[in-house]
C-alpha cells in the first residue's frame, strides 16, 4: 500500500472490555513496531517484530497487552480487560529491515483509544 | 535505559524568526538521533537523522540539527520559520544497532503570521 494503515481510527470502550487494534504495514516492510502516546507523555515503544524472529516485547506495560503478526504482514495489538490508563493513541510503524541506519520507520495515523 | 528530554513544551514564534528546539539524551554509548515532525492532522514523519560523521545534519524543509556529544544534545534549528512549520516536533534516540526508538515528550511549535 501507499503507507501504513491502522484501524479503527478511533475506539471507545468500557473499562474491562478487550480491544483489538490493527496495523497494515507498507508492503515489503519486514519490521513492524507498536508505540503508544499518552496525554502528556512522549511516544513509548511497546513491541517490535522482524520477519520470523521472536518479537521484542520489552515495552509492553503489562500482561494484558499482547500482539501478533500473521504471515509477516498484518499485526494486531490486543489489550485485555482495558483500564482507563490504557487510553492513548496507539501508533504502528514499519521499516524495510533491521538497522535504523538505513531504514526509516514510517508511521501510521494511529488509533485513538478511549477507555471509559 | 536511555531517556530523551525536550525542555521546550510549547514555543510560539513569528514568521521569519529563528528556531532552536532543545533535545538532550541520557546514554553513554553509541546513539542514533532523530527528529520527527507531526503536522496537524498528519502522520509522524522523519525530519532528519544522525548516525555518524558530520555532526551537523541537514533535513527536509530547511531544518538542521547539530550533535554535540560532550553535551549529549541534538538541537533542532531553522534560520527562518514559516507559518507552515506549525507542528509538533519529537526528538528520538536509538542505541547501538537497536531498532527501538525512545522519544521525548515533544515540542508544540506555533508560528504566527
Amino acid at each position: 500500500g501507499a503507507g501504513v494503515s491502522q484501524s479503527p481510527s478511533n475506539k471507545v470502550t468500557e473499562k474491562g472490555k478487550d480491544v483489538e487494534l490493527r496495523c497494515d504495514p507498507i508492503s515489503g516492510h519486514t519490521a513492524l513496531y507498536w508505540y503508544r502516546q499518552s496525554l502528556g507523555q512522549g511516544l513509548e515503544f511497546l513491541i517490535y517484530f522482524q520477519g520470523n524472529s521472536a518479537p521484542d516485547k520489552s515495552g509492553l506495560p503489562s500482561d494484558r497487552f499482547s500482539a501478533e503478526r500473521t504471515g509477516g504482514s498484518v499485526s494486531t495489538l490486543t489489550i485485555q480487560r482495558t483500564q482507563q490508563e490504557d487510553s492513548a493513541v496507539y501508533l504502528c510503524a514499519s521499516s524495510l529491515s533491521l538497522g535504523l541506519a538505513r531504514n526509516e520507520q514510517f508511521f501510521g495515523p494511529g488509533t485513538r483509544l478511549t477507555v471509559l | 535505559a536511555q531517556s530523551v528530554s525536550q525542555h521546550n513544551h510549547h514555543v510560539i514564534l513569528s514568521e521569519a524568526a529563528s528556531l532552536e528546539l532543545g533535545c538532550n539524551y541520557s546514554y553513554g554509548g553509541t546513539v542514533n538521533l532523530f527528529w520527527y515532525v507531526q503536522y496537524p492532522g498528519q502522520h509522524l514523519q522523519l525530519l532528519l537523522k544522525y548516525f555518524s560523521g558530520d555532526p551537523l545534519v541537514k533535513g527536509i524543509k530547511g531544518f538542521e540539527a547539530e550533535f554535540i556529544k560532550s553535551k549529549f544534545s541534538f538541537n533542532l534549528r531553522k534560520p527562518s520559520v514559516q507559518w507552515s512549520d506549525t507542528a509538533e516536533y519529537f526528538c528520538a534516540v536509538s542505541t547501538g544497532g537497536g531498532n527501538k526508538l525512545t522519544f521525548g515528550t515533544g515540542t508544540q511549535l506555533k508560528v504566527e503570521l
